[in-house]
């Protein structure tokens, strides 16, 4: 089974509106991280925000938000305010333990085209 | 200042040869990883090692072999390319830490593009 599904392949939005990509991770162990990255064409892995399993509030950084819904196990990434730089491809990923030292699981990404 | 570099960026090959990938990181991490990132873009662990020494191993073929002279350097060592093995790899580094935001994050290089003709 997948850990981390990201059920949109490609999303639209219009410049200045928000935008919310899915995330979804499947997982037994009680303690866990999940990440949302930035692929921009360039190439480079951008990281965006970080969700732990035992945070009781929602992430946020700057015009992203994590929608964290434990029972659900979902963690929906939420852009306010979409930019044409926010173009690109987007990854949520969980490293699953307590430990900083686990390799990420991604999930097979969102590509996002913000339309002028 | 770079925190995790990777040289070269680009690498163009011919099948059956030997290549490596370098991989710095001034962070002071603990452990250091190694990524590909398919032609669908999607990214899959290869190894990690915690203080030089290797933690993890995904079904890799054995011809990657990965080397850490010291831990803030990882470097992967391919033989016999393959057209297979065309992708991007991208080197990581984290730092070993319990459930500690600031410990979590995990930096990427630029990436390494491969392409073996």
């Amino acid at each position: 089974a997948q850990k981390i599904t990201q059920t949109q392949p490609g999303m639209f939005v219009q410049e200045k509106e928000a935008v919310t990509l899915d995330c979804t991770y499947d997982t037994s162990d009680p303690s866990y991280g999940l990440f949302w990255y930035k692929q921009p064409s360039s190439g480079e892995m951008i990281f965006l925000i970080y969700q732990g399993s035992y945070d009781q509030q929602n992430a946020t950084e700057g015009r992203y938000s994590l929608n964290f819904q434990k029972a659900r196990k979902s963690a929906n990434l939420v852009i306010s305010a979409s930019q044409l730089g926010d173009s690109a491809m987007y990854f949520c990923a969980m490293r699953e333990g307590p430990r900083g030292n686990t390799p990420l699981v991604f999930g097979k990404g969102t590509r996002l085209s913000v339309i002028a | 200042d770079t925190a995790v570099s990777q040289t070269p960026k680009y690498l163009v090959t011919q099948m059956g040869n030997d290549k490596s990938i370098k991989c710095e990181q001034n962070l002071g991490h603990d452990t250091m990883y190694w990524y590909k990132q398919d032609s669908k873009k999607f990214l899959k662990i290869m190894f990690s090692y915690n203080n030089k020494e290797l933690i993890i191993n995904e079904t890799v073929p054995n011809r990657f072999s990965p080397k850490s002279p010291d831990k803030a350097h990882l470097n992967l060592h391919i033989n016999s390319l393959e057209l297979g093995d065309s992708a991007v790899y991208f080197c990581a580094s984290s730092q070993d830490g319990y459930r500690d935001r600031s410990n979590n994050e995990q930096f990427f290089g630029p990436g390494t593009r491969l392409t073996v003709l």
